[in-house]
């Protein structure tokens, strides 16, 4: 049961222009949503996360924005820059609970020059 | 400053061989301890966390096991590698308590052979 699910294996934007990786997630528990940045061979990096009780949280050009009712959160980069292609994953964990974090399976981004 | 150790970065290990990974963390104490693994061309799967000394929860029934003998020492094994068991292991950290995010280790890609 996969319950934090990224739809789109892969995306391609030009350089300048705004990037936008989907995440949908089942578990009404998830309060905490995450996320990360990962090269090939490297662990991944954290890069923004956001809270239920927000819709919206930005760091530069990075934005997440949370729509809990239709469970879905969204990653907004502007203007995308090459440096950015990378594989995306969003996660998800429950507060109050066990802590853990369930990733999805990850969107591959390309920023073309 | 917080850091994550993780060892060694690539293994090569023959079909029903034991498995150790070594992950050790500085700069914190306490703290929640993850291991995912990515398998090839796959997102990040749960294998293990940890919320303290000698607490192991398992999140998919597989060929291996975890320990966590110290307290920011976190240590994945096998009694004997299956070639399923190939992918890039990552161990990662958190704070004790929810709604922070996880740091993860540089990886481990280990290949059965």
């Amino acid at each position: 049961d996969q319950q934090v699910k990224q739809n789109s294996p892969s995306l391609s934007v030009q350089e300048g222009r705004i990037s936008i990786l989907n995440c949908d997630y089942t578990n009404s528990m998830f309060d905490y949503f995450l996320w990360y940045k990962k090269y090939p061979a490297e662990g991944p990096t954290f890069l923004i996360s956001i809270s239920s009780i927000k819709d919206k949280n930005e760091d530069g050009r990075f934005t997440v924005f949370l729509n809990k009712s239709a469970k879905h959160l969204s990653l907004h980069i502007v203007p995308s820059q090459p440096g950015d292609s990378a594989v995306y994953f969003c996660a998800a964990s429950a507060t109050s609970g066990t802590y853990k974090y369930i990733f999805g399976t990850g969107t591959r981004l390309k920023v073309l020059a | 400053s917080q850091t994550i150790h993780q060892w060694p970065a690539t293994l090569v290990q023959p079909v029903g061989s034991p498995l150790s990974l070594e992950c050790t963390v500085e700069g914190t104490s306490n703290p929640n301890l993850y291991w995912y693994r990515q398998a090839a061309g796959r997102g990040l799967q749960l294998l293990f966390y940890s919320v303290g000394i000698g607490q192991i929860s398992s999140e998919v029934p597989q060929n291996l096991s975890a320990s966590r003998p110290q307290d920011r020492q976190f240590i994945l094994s096998s009694k004997k590698l299956l070639l399923s068991d190939s992918g890039f292991y990552l161990c990662a950290w958190s704070s004790l308590g929810g709604g922070t995010e996880a740091f993860f280790g540089q990886g481990t890609r280990l290949t059965v052979v």
